[in-house]
């Protein structure tokens, strides 16, 4: 049962233009979803997230934006550059509880390969 | 670097045999989980410990189990190695209520 989704295995982007990755879910109890960034050789290195109570949330060139009525996020980065090839993974959560905030059981999407060319 | 460590980077073994991945979390970090990537299933949570105590647990096998030690390094016992089991084994640590940090991976082959 994937909860999160990401439809899209790749996308190729020119260098400037904005790069918009998706990622669904199913799973109505997730309150908190992140991005993360993963290179060759690396573990994922975390990007931005955003809570349940916000639609949007931004951090220079990336931009986060949920749809709960939709289970729907997405990750705009504007202006693409080289440097953000990478696969990039959506991920989710919820407060497990146990005494206070735990979101480090995350559901992970199968990630999808950005490529942006010079 | 994340701050997390993890031993080895690569370990390549047979079918049947047992291995042991190690990690360091960050420094002042409780919180130690197991993710598993594999080809066909992405990323797979496995296991959370925090401060020396099994906290949550995911798809882990009976065949695989962890702990966490006084020094709140942690470590992935896997037996009975299938071929199936060869995969990007991450290791990730976090305070509560913040992000994780994740090392660089143990990629496992079994042969």
């Amino acid at each position: 049962d994937q909860q999160v989704k990401q439809n899209s295995p790749s996308l190729s982007v020119q260098e400037g233009r904005i790069s918009i990755l998706n990622c669904d879910y199913t799973n109505s109890m997730f309150d908190y979803f992140l991005w993360y960034k993963k290179y060759p050789a690396e573990g994922p290195t975390f990007l931005i997230s955003i809570s349940s109570i916000k639609d949007k949330n931004e951090d220079g060139r990336f931009t986060v934006f949920l749809n709960k009525s939709a289970k729907h996020l997405s990750l705009h980065i504007v202006p693409s550059q080289p440097g953000d090839s990478a696969v990039y993974f959506c991920a989710a959560s919820y407060d497990v509880g146990a005494g206070g905030t735990s979101y480090g059981k995350l559901t992970f999407g199968q990630g999808t390969i950005l490529t942006v060319h010079p | 670097d994340s701050g997390v460590t993890q031993t080895p980077k690569h370990l390549i073994t047979a079918t049947g045999q047992r291995v042991t991945l190690r990690c360091s979390p960050r420094s002042g970090d409780l919180s130690v989980y197991w993710y598993q990537q594999s080809l066909d299933q992405g990323l797979q949570f496995l296991i959370q410990y925090y401060n020396g105590e099994e906290r949550a647990k995911g798809n882990i096998l009976e065949r695989f189990s962890a702990q966490q030690f006084p020094d709140l390094h942690s470590e992935l016992n896997l037996s009975s190695l299938e071929l199936g089991d060869s995969a990007l084994y991450f290791c990730a640590s976090s305070s509560p209520g913040e992000k994780l940090f994740f090392g660089s991976g143990t990629q496992l082959s079994v042969l």
